[in-house]
């Protein structure tokens, strides 16, 4: 099976751009999660999706960070307006129901640099 | 808040086996085990999962000690491929534990 898309690769903007990701989870995927990963530690969880709705989005800082998945399937990921300290890779992955037992797929993520 | 605790590296030889220990003393009696690992420049790949009894798949094999307060993934002859940052994590219906959360992980060296 194909497995998660993300695009772009890599990105690079200056602080205070805007900047947007995108993921193609699996099909038929029902649950969608975006992570941050800061270099040398492990990815944190930003919001995860269940189809369209929002199930989780405790750790998304909102005044920067949107997401939003229309029908249920391919999601994107916004910062506006970026700072310094938004560099990292986003990683999203997808699982087909209840992550802890199906596991989770990622994708190669999109690198992001701000200067 | 990662539930887990690992060496931050570990060395091993090629075509040795590894063994990958992970405590996790606070573990609730519905948290499954996971492990997955992450190759440089890609993002997490699950490598195997279990709750009480040992796994087997054809990457790893997972060895869980009897009152669940710890556990070791084993990879049976490692390769240069192997080499990766590899996270035990703890997950599981209940509790707030429904999402994986993400430790430093154990960085695996595999040496020629």
């Amino acid at each position: 099976e194909a497995g998660v898309a993300q695009s772009p690769r890599y990105k690079i903007i200056e602080k205070r751009q805007s900047v947007a990701f995108w993921c193609n989870p699996i099909s038929g995927h029902a649950t969608l999660y975006w992570y941050q990963q800061i270099l040398g530690q492990g990815p944190k969880l930003l919001i995860q999706f269940q189809n369209n709705g929002v199930v989780d989005d405790s750790q998304l800082p909102k005044d920067r960070f949107s997401a939003e998945r229309l029908k249920g399937v391919d999601s994107t990921l916004k910062i506006q307006p970026a700072k310094l300290e938004d560099s990292a890779v986003y990683l999203c992955a997808s699982s087909s129901g209840t992550g802890w037992y199906y596991g989770y797929t990622f994708g190669s993520g999109t690198r992001l640099t701000v200067v | 808040d990662a539930k887990t605790t690992q060496p931050n590296s570990m060395e091993s030889n090629e075509e040795e086996p590894v063994h990958l220990p992970c405590n996790h003393s606070t573990i609730s009696g519905t948290d499954y085990i996971h492990w997955y690992r992450q190759l440089p420049s890609q993002g997490p790949e699950y490598v195997i999962h279990g709750l009480t009894s040992n796994v087997n798949n054809r990457m790893a094999s997972l060895a869980i000690a009897e009152d669940r307060k710890s556990s070791t993934l084993i990879l049976h002859r490692a390769t240069l491929r192997d080499a990766a940052v590899y996270y035990c994590i703890l997950s599981g219906p209940q509790g707030g534990s429904e999402k994986l959360v993400f430790g430093k992980g154990t960085k695996l060296t595999v040496n020629p």
